[in-house]
């Protein structure tokens, strides 16, 4: 079946260095995919998404990425501070299904000081 | 705003109780979502509601049934708990036609059903 998830479970970085969190996807039809951030014991935030059509959009901090040949999304974190530490998951949505999202299993970051 | 506030926040149950989570959104949004989070896995959808006055079945809805109250109230209920119910639940909303799933959450529902 169609399925998004991510390569690695785990990422530590140093605080003030660039964070780079990778996902696979295999819908092909996917129109939008999305990074989603979520702290401990809080709900999952929007970050930033990307369409289909493109494969670069930049936010405050973020990058995300999308190569569709290889089916993968990356997302940048720029000086990644404490405050990004968190559980990062990327989704994916077509336009049709409205916004039920397939939700890839997550990234744990920690960012040491 | 609030946004989108779920209750309760931690529950407790035996194996074969009844109970109904409950969320209500203040954003004016016409999509609301029920997703489940089990532990290392990412959020899986139990039901979704386009609008008001109707609700259909997402990924996981076996178990579940849902209530869209009204435009702002989304419930879900849990006619006999199991174990296997056991998770995080959490509510969502969002602006109809957002395609590019924007999705609201509220702060999740910690349900144990021993």
């Amino acid at each position: 079946g169609e399925s998004v998830g991510l390569h690695l479970p785990t990422l530590s970085v140093q605080e003030g260095d660039n964070s780079i969190i990778n996902c696979a996807y295999s819908n092909s039809a996917s129109d939008y995919f999305i990074w989603y951030k979520q702290e401990s014991g809080k709900g999952p935030q929007f970050i930033i998404d990307i369409r289909s059509n493109m494969d670069k959009r930049q936010g405050q901090r973020v990058t995300v990425l999308l190569n569709k040949t290889v089916k993968h999304l990356s997302l940048q974190i720029a000086a990644t501070q404490p405050g990004d530490s968190a559980v990062y998951f990327c989704a994916e949505n077509e336009e049709t299904s409205g916004s039920r999202l397939t939700f890839g299993e997550g990234t744990q970051l920690t960012v040491n000081p | 705003n609030a946004g989108v506030t779920q209750t309760p926040k931690f529950q407790v149950l035996k194996t074969g109780q009844s109970m109904t989570l409950q969320c209500a959104q203040d954003m004016n949004h016409n999509s609301m979502y029920w997703y489940r989070q089990d532990p290392g896995m990412g959020l899986r959808l139990i039901y979704y509601s386009a609008s008001e006055g109707t609700t259909d079945k997402g990924e996981v809805p076996n178990g579940y049934n849902v209530s869209r109250l009204n435009k702002r109230e989304f419930s879900l209920r849990l006619e006999s708990a199991a174990p296997s119910q056991t998770s995080v639940y959490f509510c969502a909303s969002s602006e109809v036609g957002s395609g590019s799933g924007e999705l609201f959450f509220g702060e999740g529902s910690r349900l144990t059903v021993l």
